[in-house]
C-alpha cells in the first residue's frame, strides 16, 4: 500500500518569507496528487492537483503555487506569505484508478499534514 | 456540478447512545462516497467508502453508512458511542471529471457527553 510523506509537520513563518511545503509518495507510481488546505475552524479546500509531471492544476486563485518535478513528489510553494496562508495542509494520493466500470477499489490516501502558522 | 451537504454542524450525544450524522450529496449517477475522520490537531483517517453493491458499508471503529439513491443520503452510524469518537467527521464524494478530486462537506462536530 501506499505511503504519504509530508514535511515539516509544523511551520512558523513571518509574514512575507517564501514557502516551501514537500509531498512524497512511496508504494505507488503515476499517481494523481493534491494539496488540500484546512483553515482553522473550516473544512477543507482543494488547492491544486496534478496528473502527472509537470502538470498542475489551479482550483482557487491564491498567493500559493504548486509543482510536480517527479512522479512521487508535489511541492506547494509561496513567494510571499500572507496571514491568510494559514492553516493544516494535506497532501493526498489516489492510484488504481478505474471508475469506468466501477472497479476503484483504492482510496485517496491523505498524508498526516503540515501546520502552518503565519505570523 | 457535485456537492456534499452536512446539514449538522455540531451533535452532541452521551456516551454509550446511537449515532447518526447525515450526508447530502447532488450528483445525477451512482457517486462514489466516503466518510473521514478527524481528531483535534490530526490528519484524516478513512471510516468507510462506497463504490458499488451492498448499500450498507460496514467501516473501522464500529461504523457503518447506508447508501440512499432515493434520497441522496449517505448517512453514517454507530449503535454506541465512546468517548473517543468525539471528533469531526467529513462526508466526500469523487469528482467524475478528470481531476477525481474528493468534494468534502463542510463536517460535523461530534461532542461526547460522558
Amino acid at each position: 500500500s501506499q505511503t504519504i510523506h509530508q514535511w515539516p509537520a509544523t511551520l512558523v513563518q513571518p509574514v512575507g518569507s517564501p514557502l516551501s511545503l514537500e509531498c512524497t509518495v512511496e508504494g505507488t507510481s503515476n499517481p494523481n496528487l493534491y494539496w488540500y488546505r484546512q483553515a482553522a475552524g473550516r473544512g477543507l479546500q482543494l488547492l491544486f492537483y496534478s496528473v502527472g509531471i509537470g502538470q498542475i492544476s489551479s482550483e482557487v486563485p491564491q498567493n500559493l503555487s504548486a509543482s510536480r518535478p517527479q512522479d512521487r513528489q508535489f511541492i506547494l510553494s509561496s513567494k510571499k506569505l500572507l496571514l491568510s496562508d494559514s492553516g493544516f495542509y494535506l497532501c493526498a494520493c489516489i492510484n488504481g484508478l478505474d471508475f469506468s466500470d466501477r472497479a476503484y477499489t483504492d482510496t485517496q490516501y491523505f498524508g498526516p499534514g503540515t501546520r502552518l502558522t503565519v505570523l | 456540478a457535485q456537492s456534499v451537504t452536512q446539514p449538522d454542524i455540531h451533535i452532541t450525544v452521551s456516551e454509550g447512545a446511537s449515532l447518526e450524522l447525515r450526508c447530502n450529496y447532488s450528483y445525477g449517477a451512482t457517486p462514489y462516497l466516503f466518510w473521514y475522520v478527524q481528531s483535534p490537531g490530526q490528519g484524516l483517517q478513512l471510516l468507510l467508502k462506497y463504490f458499488s453493491g451492498d448499500t450498507l458499508v460496514q467501516g473501522i471503529k464500529g461504523f457503518e453508512a447506508e447508501f440512499k439513491r432515493s434520497q441522496s443520503s449517505f448517512n453514517l452510524r454507530k449503535p454506541s458511542v465512546h468517548w473517543s469518537d468525539a471528533a469531526e467527521y467529513f462526508c466526500a464524494v469523487v469528482s467524475m471529471d478528470s481531476s477525481y478530486k474528493l468534494i468534502f462537506g463542510s463536517g460535523t462536530r461530534l461532542l461526547v457527553r460522558p
